[in-house]
């Protein structure tokens, strides 16, 4: 496509049900990044993936995070058992390989952990 | 201290009013982004640099390596400019990890 493409753009769920928040990034970007923002704070990274594999995942906050990527292309964020604290919304970005790309970033999942 | 700061964390100013955003980074990189984040919380991409001056526009962004700073400019400022820029940096040898400011919240007024 012509951007980056999150779904669903907002999720309302209860505390401890699981969710997945999938991201179509820009086709032939081999490198995909997820990011965190919660209300009022700045932007955290999550995880970074080349192709599909993730050399980076150090900013999961904790093993009820997860994330795959297939086919070089769509990627998913798990978030299992949730808890109102994961209440922000999740980015996610793309770019071709090599640090001086430019990084193109999706509209945003914006999850409620009610 | 974060590694990256930005300053000022808000700025009001008038139409038509040049506007600089400055930030400071304490950790070698490889790329410098700003990006601008509108209230909906949709993020651009303003620029990308590891060296210089890059112009697009009414935006002007410049980079000094050796003193680890980062300037965004904006001339002739429109209230449509209203919006959060943020500095991020990539460090040295990274490919993936993106460090971020807290950003800048910019306020222009007719």
């Amino acid at each position: 496509g012509a951007g980056v493409s999150q779904s669903p753009s907002n999720k309302v769920t209860e505390k401890g049900k699981d969710v997945e928040l999938r991201c179509d990034p820009i086709s032939g970007h081999t490198a995909l990044y997820w990011y965190r923002q919660r209300l009022g704070q700045g932007l955290e990274f999550l995880i970074y993936f080349q192709g599909n594999s993730a050399p980076d995942k150090s900013g999961l906050p904790s093993d009820r995070f997860s994330a795959e990527r297939t086919g070089e292309s769509v990627s998913t964020l798990t978030i299992q058992r949730t808890q109102q604290e994961d209440s922000a919304v999740y980015l996610c970005a793309s770019s071709l390989q090599g640090a001086g790309n430019t990084i193109y970033f999706g509209e945003g999942s914006w999850l409620t952990v009610v | 201290k974060n590694e990256v700061e930005q300053s000022p964390q808000n700025l009001t100013a008038q139409e038509g009013e040049f506007i600089t955003i400055n930030c400071s980074y304490s950790v070698g990189i490889s790329a410098l982004h700003w990006l601008q984040q509108h209230p909906g919380g949709g993020i651009v991409s303003l620029f990308m640099l590891s060296s210089g001056k890059k112009k697009h526009g009414r935006l002007i962004a410049t980079i000094n390596i050796q003193e680890k700073h980062s300037s965004l400019h904006i001339t002739a400022s429109h209230p449509r400019d209203s919006a959060v820029y943020i500095c991020a940096v990539r460090r040295g040898g990274s490919q993936g990890n993106l460090i971020f400011g807290k950003g800048t919240k910019l306020s222009v007024k007719p």
